[in-house]
């Protein structure tokens, strides 16, 4: 059970945008610690993608970006890519654990 | 730019412990600023944070692993090391290291490594 909650999946045809939310709590996402998001390909790493809420670092393209409203998150991924396919993870802080915590992640398949 | 390297058995039998060890290059661990972490991902699951250390040797784990692990870090060799005991088929899993701020994300991060744990 993950303390940030996600959907299991998330599906769009190709130019399409979609979004994938990130659910946390009062002791994470609502006590105000920055939301970052990552992309994960299949066997490999995850890839840092969003930091600090919706901040992108060099290299990674405008088709991506985030949000942060309250307790939750939002990842949004316009004009959908055969190549965005992969997991999507979110993670932040949690205060009563005094250490980072992850989504369960999203599995984006693009139709 | 900053690189890590998970290194490590692959197989570790039940009730033993398990040992991996991070290699960072292009940076110094001494610089300061930084918190050096332990990620795993079970089979097909998620992303979990195991814990994280600090150049000066100061440590903090995750509540549900803290029985368990320890983590250490030798600056004259630049790496970080992970210990996790009394190790049982639950822990089979890709372990990750990777840099962060105490509150921020991670990156970079290394390649992961499969620890398998089996008789």
């Amino acid at each position: 059970q993950s303390v940030l909650t996600q959907p299991p999946s998330v599906s769009g045809a190709p130019g399409q945008r979609v979004t994938i939310s990130c659910t946390g709590s009062s002791s994470n996402i609502g006590a105000g610690f920055a939301v970052h998001w990552y992309q994960q390909l299949p066997g490999t790493a995850p890839k840092f993608l969003i930091y600090d809420n919706n901040n992108r670092p060099s290299g990674v393209p405008d088709r991506f970006s985030g949000s942060k409203s309250d307790t939750s998150a939002s990842l949004a991924i316009t004009g959908l890519q055969a190549e965005d396919e992969a997991d999507y993870y979110c993670q932040s802080y949690d205060s009563s654990l005094s250490g980072s915590v992850f989504g369960g992640g999203t599995k984006l398949t693009v139709l | 730019q900053v690189q890590l390297q998970e290194s490590g058995p692959g197989l570790v039998k039940p009730s033993q412990t398990l040992s991996l060890t991070c290699i960072v290059s292009g940076g110094s661990i001494s610089s300061g600023g930084y918190y050096w972490n332990w990620i795993r991902q079970h089979p097909g699951k998620g992303l979990e944070w195991i814990g994280y250390i600090y150049y000066s040797g100061s440590a903090y784990y995750n509540p549900s692993l803290m029985s368990r692990v320890t983590i250490s870090v030798d600056t004259s060799k630049n790496q970080f090391s992970l210990k996790l005991n009394s190790v049982t088929a639950a822990d089979t899993a890709v372990y990750y290291c990777a840099r962060s701020l105490r509150t921020g994300w991670f990156d970079p991060w290394g390649q992961g490594t499969l620890v398998t744990v089996s008789s």
